[in-house]
């Protein structure tokens, strides 16, 4: 059974930074491409970052601009994303994702962790 | 980008009604790739539907999309309580793959 388990969310004060990791398991975690997506009341779902399945190539959304950086241990199982100079517009449950054949078809989805900006 | 718009926006239905449901994507999505989602409350997306009309591993053939280029559906028979969710569509033809705003069913 496919499982992915975010961890690392929290309360974070602007300009703060934070790292989230995804657990995987259930699959061959190093041949599948991954990704964070994330979910806000007034955005809805926004994919943020996605990783091949080696890690040498990373896709981002515009608005990325530098402050996330996605990363992964293939060795660990453990999806990873940095996230720098946060801003209350980054409050949001921040999901990992499998991607399918298609980096960008998300067939299983971690539960999520909750990020708060605020001071 | 590739802007995904869903309506209607909510949509009350009595369980055994049908529901349809419609995304309209802003230019044309390539090879069809547009995935439907089913959310409920505190738990994450569910992939129903991919390359438009494919149900994922699982997933019950009371579920069906159809559609492509701009205009496709999303077609749920027979609603049972379960069914009733929030709905979201998808592009993952070209970056940044984009969702739309979901579509609520609703029970009436």
């Amino acid at each position: 059974e496919v499982q992915l388990l975010e961890s690392g969310g929290g309360l974070v004060q602007p300009g703060g930074s934070l790292r989230l990791s995804c657990a995987a398991s259930g699959f061959t975690f190093s041949n599948y491409a991954m990704s964070w997506v994330r979910q806000t009341p007034g955005k809805g779902l926004e994919w943020v970052l996605g990783i091949s399945s080696s890690g040498g190539t990373t896709f981002s959304a515009d608005f990325v601009k530098g402050r996330f950086t996605i990363s992964r241990d293939n060795s660990k199982n453990t999806l990873f994303l940095q996230i720098n100079s946060l801003r209350a517009e980054d409050t949001a449950i921040y999901y990992c994702a499998k991607g399918n054949w298609n980096i960008g078809l998300f067939d299983f989805w971690g539960q999520g962790t909750l990020v708060t900006v605020s001071s | 980008e590739i802007v995904l718009t869903q309506s209607p926006g909510t949509l009350s239905l009595s369980p055994g009604e049908r529901a349809t449901l419609s995304c309209r994507a802003s230019q044309s999505v390539g090879s069809n790739y547009l995935a439907w989602y089913q959310q409920k409350p505190g738990q994450a997306p569910r992939l129903l539907i991919y390359g438009a009309s494919s149900r994922a591993t699982g997933i019950p053939d009371k579920f069906s999309g159809s559609g492509s280029g701009t205009d496709f559906t999303l077609t749920i028979n027979r609603l049972e309580p379960e069914d009733f969710a929030v709905y979201f569509c998808q592009q993952y033809n070209s970056t940044p793959w984009t969702f739309g705003q979901g579509t609520k069913v609703e029970i009436k």
